[in-house]
C-alpha cells in the first residue's frame, strides 16, 4: 500500500450537486480505511472510516462505500457546498501494524 | 481533544544545513508518531514509524542517515533532516497515535521545509 507519485487528478461540481471521489488500493488484506480531507497548507482531517467488514457507511453528507472484490473505494459528498474544495485522500491500513498508507488523492473544487 | 503540534510550520535554509523538526502531541500521550512527506500537488508518502523508547523503523527507500528520527518522549518526536539539499524540499507531515491497531492517527499541520 504504497503513494503513486502522480499528479493529483481534479474534480469539478457545481455547489449542491452530490460529488463521488474514488480510490483504488493496493493490499487486498488491508482492514481498515480513512477517508482524509486536506486543505492546503495543512495536514489531513479525519472525513470517515470503514472497516472491510462493511460495504458502505454513512456520516453527515458523507458515504463511504467498499468494494472489497476490485480493492476500490469511494467518497461521495451530498450536496456539496464551497467549504468542501480540498483534496481528498483515502489510505488504507497495513495489516500487519498501524501504518497507513495513502492514495494519489483528488483534488475537488466546488463552483458556486 | 487529540491535537498535534508541528514547528516550525516553514523554515528556509541553505543548502548543506541540518533541519529539526518537532511533533508534539498537546494533551495526549503519543505512543507512536509517524512521519510523511509530501510533494506538492502529491500524496503523503509514509517515511517513518517511531514509537516512543525505541528506534524508528522506515520504510523502505528512506535513508535512515539522512531523516534522523528521536522520539525520546511520550510527546515529542523530531525529524532531522541531515545536510539538506535542494531535493529534500517538501512538506512534512507528522501524526501521532496512542498507540495499539484501533488507536487513530491524529495530523500536525505540517511543516513546509525549503532549501536553497
Amino acid at each position: 500500500g504504497e503513494s503513486v507519485g502522480l499528479h493529483l487528478p481534479t474534480l469539478s461540481v457545481q455547489e449542491g450537486d452530490n460529488s463521488i471521489i474514488n480510490c483504488a488500493y493496493s493490499n487486498s488484506a488491508s482492514d481498515y480505511f480513512i477517508w482524509y480531507k486536506q486543505e492546503s497548507g495543512k495536514g489531513p482531517q479525519f472525513i470517515i472510516d470503514i472497516r472491510s467488514n462493511m460495504d458502505k457507511r454513512q456520516g453527515q453528507r458523507v458515504t463511504v462505500l467498499l468494494n472489497k472484490t476490485v480493492k476500490h473505494l469511494s467518497l461521495q459528498i451530498a450536496a456539496t457546498q464551497p467549504g468542501d474544495s480540498a483534496v481528498y485522500f483515502c489510505a488504507e491500513r497495513s495489516p500487519t501494524g498501524n501504518q497507513f498508507y495513502f492514495g494519489t488523492g483528488t483534488s475537488l473544487t466546488v463552483i458556486p | 481533544g487529540a491535537v498535534v503540534s508541528q514547528h516550525p510550520s516553514w523554515v528556509i535554509c541553505k543548502s548543506g544545513t541540518s533541519v529539526k523538526i518537532e511533533c508534539r502531541s498537546l494533551d495526549f500521550q503519543a505512543t507512536t508518531m509517524f512521519w510523511y512527506r509530501q510533494f506538492p500537488k502529491q500524496s503523503l508518502m509514509l517515511m517513518a514509524t517511531s514509537n516512543e523508547g525505541s528506534k524508528a523503523t522506515y520504510e523502505q527507500g528512506v535513508e535512515k542517515d539522512k531523516f534522523l528520527i528521536n522520539h525520546a518522549s511520550l510527546t515529542l518526536s523530531t525529524l532531522t533532516v541531515t545536510s539538506a539539499h535542494p531535493e529534500d524540499s517538501s512538506f512534512y507531515i507528522c501524526s501521532a497515535s496512542r498507540g495499539g491497531p484501533k488507536q487513530p492517527q491524529h495530523f500536525g499541520d505540517g511543516t513546509r521545509l525549503s532549501i536553497l
